[in-house]
């Protein structure tokens, strides 16, 4: 089936440390779905952090970056220099259908990086 | 934009009465979906609008639950004769169709079933 699988937290690095949250995933049912990092900052509603939607592509924003690699089935997190303001919980998604189809959610992973 | 909007955010019922869950959507999105989340299961996906109409609801309990969506500018999700293990955080998400999966999410409703 379609599944999700992430690094099990916590995850706990020092800040200005590199980062590296791994993701993979199954899909049967679609051949390349888009894929997805969300975030939940504490206090905050679930967002979205980046996204791929093209096999081989590579995504970022706010200092984080992911590659949608169709080989290896991942799309691991990644970020050479952590701050304290990255604490939060990491989810990576997939999805599978058109263009407002469902999304397929990881477990997520808590980032808790220490001054 | 005042995002996606639940209410209310925390809920508390005892074993066997009714829970409603609203949600208000991103005016203009065409798509509404309903997330339960637990830390045992994570983010389980239950079912999802288009346009108010029914897509998909293969994540919904066959009994017990129910959701419709009678206009575009909100959605209900239902649990019957609630059940501890029905405690969880229910999170409302709304999308805009062409924009390849993008969902917008609520803060969820907090339901605690005594």
């Amino acid at each position: 089936g379609d599944s999700v699988t992430q690094t099990e937290g916590p995850v706990t690095v020092s800040e200005s440390e590199s980062l590296i949250i791994n993701c993979t995933y199954s899909a049967t049912s679609i051949a390349y779905p888009n894929l997805f990092w969300y975030v939940r900052y504490p206090g905050e509603g679930l967002q979205l952090l980046l996204k791929v939607i093209t096999a081989g592509q590579k995504g970022s924003s706010r200092g984080f970056e992911a590659t949608y690699n169709k080989e290896t089935t991942s799309f691991h997190l990644q970020k050479a220099s952590v701050q304290e303001s990255d604490s939060a919980v990491y989810y990576c998604a997939l999805g599978l259908t058109g263009n407002t189809g469902k999304l397929i959610f990881g477990l997520g992973t808590t980032l808790q990086v220490q001054p | 934009n005042a995002g996606v909007i639940q209410t209310p955010r925390h809920k508390v019922t005892g074993k066997g009465q009714e829970a409603t869950l609203w949600c208000e959507p991103i005016s203009g999105h065409s798509a509404v979906f309903w997330y339960r989340q637990t830390i045992v299961q994570g983010l389980e996906f239950l079912t999802y609008f288009r346009n108010q109409a029914p897509i998909d609801d293969s994540g919904m309990p066959k009994e017990r639950f129910s959701a419709q969506m009678p206009n575009q500018s909100h959605s209900t999700l239902k649990i019957q004769s609630t059940q501890p293990q029905d405690s969880a955080v229910y999170l409302c998400a709304s999308s805009l169709e062409g924009v390849g999966n993008t969902l917008y999410f609520g803060a969820g409703t907090r339901l605690s079933v005594l």
